[in-house]
Order: C-alpha cells, then structure tokens, then sequence
C-alpha cells in the first residue's frame, strides 16, 4: 500500500493564530486526498476532499474558509486552520485514495490555548 | 447517502477466545468496497480486511475474518484466538465503488478490550 507521512505529529499553538498541516503520498501518485477530523472517543468525521489541481470539495457544515486545502501537486496535499479556537483543537487525518482502500497518514493532534 | 452503523460501543474478549463485532450499512448502489479498520493508541488507521460487494465469499485475513450478508447490509467480523494486541477500536466503512468521490464513510467504531 501506499505511504502517507503527515507532518506535524502534534502541534499547539496560540488561539488567532493560523496552523498548517501537510499531508505526503510518498510512493503513490495522489490525485485525491481526504481530510478526516476525529475527536475523542469518536469515529473519523470527512472534512472535504481534496483534488490534484482543483478546488477541495467540503463536506456539508465544515467551513471552507476556515479550513483550507490546498492539493498543488500529486504528493502533498495541506490543511490550514485558520484563526485557530480551542474548539478546532482535535485529531486530524489525512487519507489517500487508492485503488480499493484509503491509505492513511498517521494524523496530527492541533491543541489550541 | 450511505450509512454505517456499529451498535456495540464495547466488546470484551478473553484472550484465545473468539469474538464478532457487528456492522451494518445502508445504500443504494450495488458496487461497494467494506472494510474494518483497527486504529490502535497510536491512532494509525491499520486496515484489517476488505471485501468487494460482487464477491459472494467472504474475505478472510488470518485471524480475521467476515460475515458479508449484501441482502442484509450487515458485515460483522470475527477475529478468534484473540491477542492482547488486538485491543483497540475497530471501525466498520464503506467506499462507493465508482461513485460520491470515493470518499470512505466510517461507523462510529467498537472499542475491543482483551482480557488476559
């Protein structure tokens, strides 16, 4: 299967302040990418995905202009939250599609203080 | 819109024994991916097994395997001679075949505890 790197791990960082977290396919050409939110003790919610090239597609409640991707090439895909609030703090997890199953990055926990 | 549903919040299984989480889904289509995924303390999503919806038999890895009934939308899985490193949560999902983007729609997951 393919190998997703996410980047960072973890981060905190300040509540206003704007925090980007990249997403690579580092063997396997990635013409879609998911974003997936996961609180505590809860199931992986779809953000958007995110196409090679286009504009990201959001899910029905999550807010594009707070939330946005960019998929430049076919390796990295990038989520910036923005004006970050302690409400955004969460797990996050990008996927890559691949031919049957997603490929997963090994998410990102954002705190905001 | 597609649905997944897993109604067991907690299972518990002693170790060697067998145990069988339960899913069910909802759709239209005809053409699908299922598969159960373990997602560890580390929060890594591991696949566990696939199955294809035009497949009648049931996928099997290892230990794991599943009970795919299409006409009944339920896709339970049964891991045996469980190991206390099958402790995690499982989470039950579904991918359109051709369709809605290929994005893969989870169930809310089980939490399996092994006993030693």
């Amino acid at each position: 299967g393919a190998v997703v790197s996410q980047h960072p791990s973890w981060v905190i960082c300040k509540s206003g302040t704007s925090v980007k977290i990249e997403c690579r396919s580092l063997d396997f050409q990635a013409t879609t990418m998911f974003w997936y939110r996961q609180f505590p003790k809860q199931s992986l919610m779809l953000m958007a995905t995110s196409n090679e090239g286009s504009k990201a597609t959001y899910e029905q409640g999550v807010e594009k202009d707070k939330f946005l991707i960019n998929h430049a090439s076919l390796t990295l895909s990038t989520l910036t939250v923005t004006s970050a609030h302690p409400e955004d703090s969460s797990f996050y997890i990008c996927s890559v599609k691949g031919n049957t199953e997603a490929f997963f990055g090994q998410g990102t926990r954002l705190t905001v203080v | 819109a597609q649905t997944v549903t897993q109604s067991q919040p907690e299972m518990s299984v002693q170790e060697a024994e067998t145990v069988t989480l339960s899913c069910t889904y909802d759709t239209s289509e005809s053409d699908y991916y299922l598969f159960w995924y373990k997602q560890p303390p580390s929060r890594q999503m591991i696949l566990v097994i696939r199955q294809e919806a035009y497949k009648q038999q049931n996928a099997t890895e290892n230990r794991f395997s599943v009970n795919f009934q299409k006409a009944a939308k339920s896709f339970s899985l049964k891991i045996s001679d469980s190991q206390l490193g099958d402790a995690a949560m499982y989470f039950c999902a579904y991918r359109s075949f051709n369709t809605g983007g290929f994005k893969t729609i989870f169930g809310a997951g089980t939490r399996l505890f092994v006993k030693a």
